[in-house]
């Protein structure tokens, strides 16, 4: 089956960096476009970035154009958000969800989400 | 980029009643419109997409309708197990956004 195990979130202090992992198993992952979705403590969801398939295209929200990064390793089933720069309002829980199509613009859903990781930023 | 505008941001129903909560975007969004549930401590759920589209395994209880800048989420009879936040989200640009989400909770 589908699953989606995101990693790598923890407390960091303002203006640190951290990179998260989503690893992918159950499903070809080189054939999807993958999301990172972020949720603040009580708040709303919040879409963050997207990649394509191959890695080609990735799109970003405002929020944290400039500061983040998406990439993924086909070879390893898995996705990446780095982030730098960080500030107290990007604490949240970010998840990753798979498109329904290869690509970032598909204009399809979302299928499948992970639990997701924290990131708390604060110093 | 393109905004969502859910109302209410809570609703207060019993068990049985007809709930709709509605969804605007800041501008033509044809039907790209997806609708998600979310539990406490869970991922999302799709429900409904393409504005009117019953995910599989979705009861059918649950409908979407609209296109353009208005859409509305409708639960023909509220059961206990729908008590949850519902978020629209919009699929026509690539920089995704959802609404602010509807909290439904029990009367």
């Amino acid at each position: 089956q589908v699953q989606l195990v995101e990693s790598g979130g923890g407390a960091v202090q303002p203006g640190r960096s951290l990179r998260l992992s989503c690893a992918a198993s159950g499903f070809t992952f080189s054939n999807y476009a993958m999301h990172w979705v972020r949720q603040s403590p009580g708040k709303g969801l919040e879409w963050v970035a997207v990649i394509s398939y191959d890695g080609n295209n990735k799109y970003y929200a405002d929020s944290v154009k400039g500061r983040f990064t998406i990439s993924r390793d086909n070879s390893k089933n898995t996705l990446y958000l780095q982030m730098n720069s960080l500030r107290a309002e990007d604490t949240a829980v970010y998840s990753c969800a798979r498109d329904l199509k290869p690509y970032a613009d598909s204009q399809y859903y979302f299928d499948y989400w992970g639990q997701g990781t924290l990131v708390t930023v604060s110093s | 980029d393109i905004q969502m505008t859910q109302s209410p941001s809570s609703l207060s129903a019993s068990v049985g009643d007809r709930v709709t909560i509605t969804c605007r975007a800041s501008q033509s969004i044809s039907r790209y419109l997806n609708w998600y549930q979310q539990k406490p401590g869970k991922p999302p759920k799709l429900l409904i997409y393409a504005a009117s589209s019953l995910q599989s395994g979705v009861p059918s209880r649950f409908s979407g309708s609209g296109s353009g800048t208005d859409f509305t989420l409708t639960i023909s009879s509220l059961q206990p197990e729908d008590f949850a936040t519902y978020y629209c989200q919009q699929s026509y640009s690539t920089l995704r956004t959802f609404g602010q989400g509807t909290k439904v909770e029990i009367k």
